[in-house]
């Protein structure tokens, strides 16, 4: 099947220090790609739609500014956390929409871990 | 509004036993995909079924069923024989037919004792 892969799978960084977390769609296209953040032993929540050329949907609640999005290619969507605090801890998870005919399928990637300090 | 869940937070069961994870969602859309996935601790999403609202046909997979019962806006997960490996969480999701987005239950957290 298609696999999706973050890059870092975990990263530990100082408290205001930027962190980029790439999602790349391996061996598809994918036009429309996700963002979520895990807490421990919480759901995922998504946080952003990123699609393919144009600018990110974020979900009510997530700051814009903090959280950057670019989606440059048709396989890889960036999520850059800006001024890192501990509270921005967590989990991140991408997945990737992969279109055939009228069929859709998302993959999910295996996740960053960022751990601020 | 989409919304899932399941209302068992932690599971505990002795190994062999059957056990059943409960998922009910709420959608408008009459099109949509409903979803289970396992995660262990490692973090990562293992995908274990998607049904699509226009299938009502139950699942058999190994050890793995699945009941989908639109009646009751339920998507019933049971493992048969349970192992120690079938430890992890397990998250109830659903897709609308707009948006494409995931949302997720709370999950449950299956603990499976030897």
């Amino acid at each position: 099947g298609a696999v999706v892969s973050q890059h870092p799978s975990w990263v530990i960084c100082k408290s205001g220090t930027s962190v980029k977390i790439e999602c790349r769609s391996l061996d598809f296209q994918a036009t429309t790609m996700f963002w979520y953040r895990q807490f421990p032993k919480q759901s995922l929540m998504l946080m952003a739609t990123s699609n393919e050329g144009s600018k990110a949907t974020y979900e009510q609640g997530v700051e814009k500014d903090k959280f950057l999005i670019n989606h440059a290619s048709l396989t890889l969507s960036t999520l850059t956390v800006t001024s890192a605090h501990p509270e921005d801890s967590s989990f991140y998870i991408c997945s990737a929409s992969q279109r055939a005919g009228i069929q859709e399928t998302q993959y999910f990637g295996p996740g960053t871990r960022l751990l601020v300090l | 509004a989409q919304k899932v869940t399941q209302a068992q937070t932690e599971i505990s069961v002795v190994e062999k036993e059957d056990v059943t994870l409960d998922c009910v969602y709420e959608t408008r859309d009459t099109t949509y995909y409903l979803f289970w996935y396992k995660q262990p601790p490692s973090g990562e999403l293992v995908f274990l079924i998607r049904r699509n609202s226009f299938d009502e046909q139950n699942e058999i997979s190994g050890r793995y069923s699945w009941n989908f019962q639109k009646s009751t806006s339920s998507f019933n997960f049971t493992i048969t024989a349970s192992q120690v490996v079938d430890s992890a969480v397990y998250f109830c999701a659903l897709r609308a037919n707009t948006g494409n987005q995931f949302y997720f239950g709370t999950g449950t957290s299956l603990t499976v004792i030897p």
